[in-house]
């Protein structure tokens, strides 16, 4: 258990339409990471947020939005959904400020399915 | 941007054999080089890392070796096991504090363990 939390674990939905995905980072940890895993393909970083504050951007669509609230736990928003957006989603979360590591922890995911 | 290429793409072999997995970076900057497992459904995990002021670290089967001056690094597994199939993910970032570690991924090497 790495100690980051993604809801839901599953998702079906239809195009056209808007989803959020949410993510509570491992405890103390102040970075939040949102990468999107499509079938075959690697790890798209999407964006990061560091104590509340947006950090960077990767290749994230307008389409999409994201922040993170005081108590650190982040949502992922994703709107006029298209088939393309299926993937997997991960949430990761590190440094905790002081005793830094690098190291990333990384949630179970979110599946989006757009039919 | 950082770059980061990985190969192969696919590894197949037989059990007992070694596999060596292999990427390179872009920017000379860099000094912090995880390696990621990701089993089949579920979330990647570091299984080992190596820092830029050292060429090679182990830790029981697996190993992973730094070339700073070729901007290079491999993972090799030893003796190799059906439980090692997985897809292996390398990365790259500059470590440092206050979020501004962004970690740039390798696209993957799914790695085939054959009884």
């Amino acid at each position: 258990d790495s100690g980051v939390t993604q809801t839901p674990k599953h998702l079906i939905t239809a195009t056209g339409q808007r989803v959020t995905l949410r993510c509570s980072p491992r405890s103390g940890d102040l970075s939040v990471y949102w990468y999107q895993q499509s079938l075959d393909q690697g790890l798209q970083f999407l964006i990061q947020y560091y104590n509340g504050e947006e950090r960077a951007k990767g290749n994230i669509l307008e389409r999409f939005s994201a922040q993170q609230f005081p108590d650190l736990h982040s949502e992922l928003n994703l709107s006029s959904l298209e088939l393309g957006d299926s993937a997997l989603y991960f949430c990761a979360s590190s440094d905790r400020g002081g005793g830094y590591t690098g190291e990333l922890f990384f949630g179970e995911g979110s599946r989006l399915t757009v039919l | 941007g950082e770059n980061v290429e990985q190969h192969p793409s696919t590894l197949s072999v037989q059990e007992g054999d070694s596999a060596v997995i292999k990427c390179t970076y872009s920017d000379s900057a860099s000094n912090y080089f995880p390696w990621y497992k990701q089993e089949l459904g579920k979330r990647p995990q570091l299984i080992i890392d190596i820092r830029s002021n050292v060429g090679e670290k182990k830790d029981q089967r697996i190993a992973v070796t730094l070339n700073k001056t070729a901007k290079h690094f491999s993972l090799h597994i030893t003796e190799t096991q059906p439980e090692d199939s997985a897809v292996y993910f390398c990365a790259s970032s500059r470590e440092g504090s206050g979020g501004s570690y962004i970690p740039t991924f390798g696209r993957g090497t799914s790695l085939i363990v054959h009884p």
